[in-house]
């Protein structure tokens, strides 16, 4: 059983479409991620949520909305797609929020989305 | 501003080597480091996480070690394998509990 997983896997549009990805963990974790890799393989973290509740935002325009509807599934959408935000998208999760005690991290396999 | 810097980008050794990653930080008021693996086309694989009390953590054929008053951690593999051919990142928690990586190292181990 996969513990994160995440869909689609590749995701290729136009500029200006409206997409979602959506990730689920069956780990029982309270705390759910979603982080950007830019080419350069660099992670930058977008949002963290603790048991449907936003803890971390970090500046991302405001075209990327995470929606928890519960604590196993967090998913992005993202309005009026542009070429910059072409990049590999992974959802990750923990037991514990950051700083609670278990914090190690699950991740999901990646969904690469390329913007025409 | 916490910047994390793992040298080499890349590296390539024979099967069998005992190797060291290196992993180095400007801040050394951290909570935490991890150690990760990621895998061409796959997710992030947590391999160890190193509070900031702690000198170092083992798993298996892998050591991790922190040195916090000069900003460095290194993984020790030992008896390399083929399998261990991934991309190794280091992750720093800061105080703020912001998570900063590094670009990782490319380890190719020949057969």
């Amino acid at each position: 059983d996969t513990a994160v997983s995440q869909t689609p896997k590749y995701l290729v549009t136009q500029m200006g479409n409206d997409k979602s990805i959506k990730c689920e963990q069956n780990l029982g974790h309270d705390t759910m991620y979603w982080y950007k890799q830019d080419s350069k393989k660099f992670l930058k973290i977008m949002f963290s949520y603790n048991n449907k509740e936003l803890i971390i935002n970090e500046t991302v325009p405001n075209r990327f909305s995470p929606k928890s509807p519960d604590k196993a599934h967090l998913n992005l959408h993202i309005n009026s797609l542009e070429l910059g935000d072409s990049a590999v998208y992974f959802c990750a999760s923990s037991q514990d929020p950051p700083g609670g005690g278990n914090e190690k991290l699950f991740f999901g396999s990646g969904t690469q989305l390329s913007v025409l | 501003k916490q910047e994390v810097t793992q040298i080499p980008a890349a590296l390539s050794v024979p099967e069998g080597e005992n190797l060291v990653l290196n992993c180095s930080f400007t801040d050394s008021a951290i909570y935490n480091l991890q150690w990760f693996r990621q895998d061409p086309g796959k997710g992030l694989t947590s391999l160890l996480l190193i509070q900031s009390s702690q000198r170092e953590q083992t798993s298996g054929r892998l050591n991790a070690s922190l040195d916090k008053s000069s900003g460095r951690s290194t993984l020790y593999i030992a008896a390399s394998q083929p399998g261990d051919s991934a991309t190794y990142l280091c992750a720093v928690r800061g105080s703020n509990y912001q998570l900063i990586w590094g670009a990782g190292t490319k380890l190719i181990i020949k057969p």
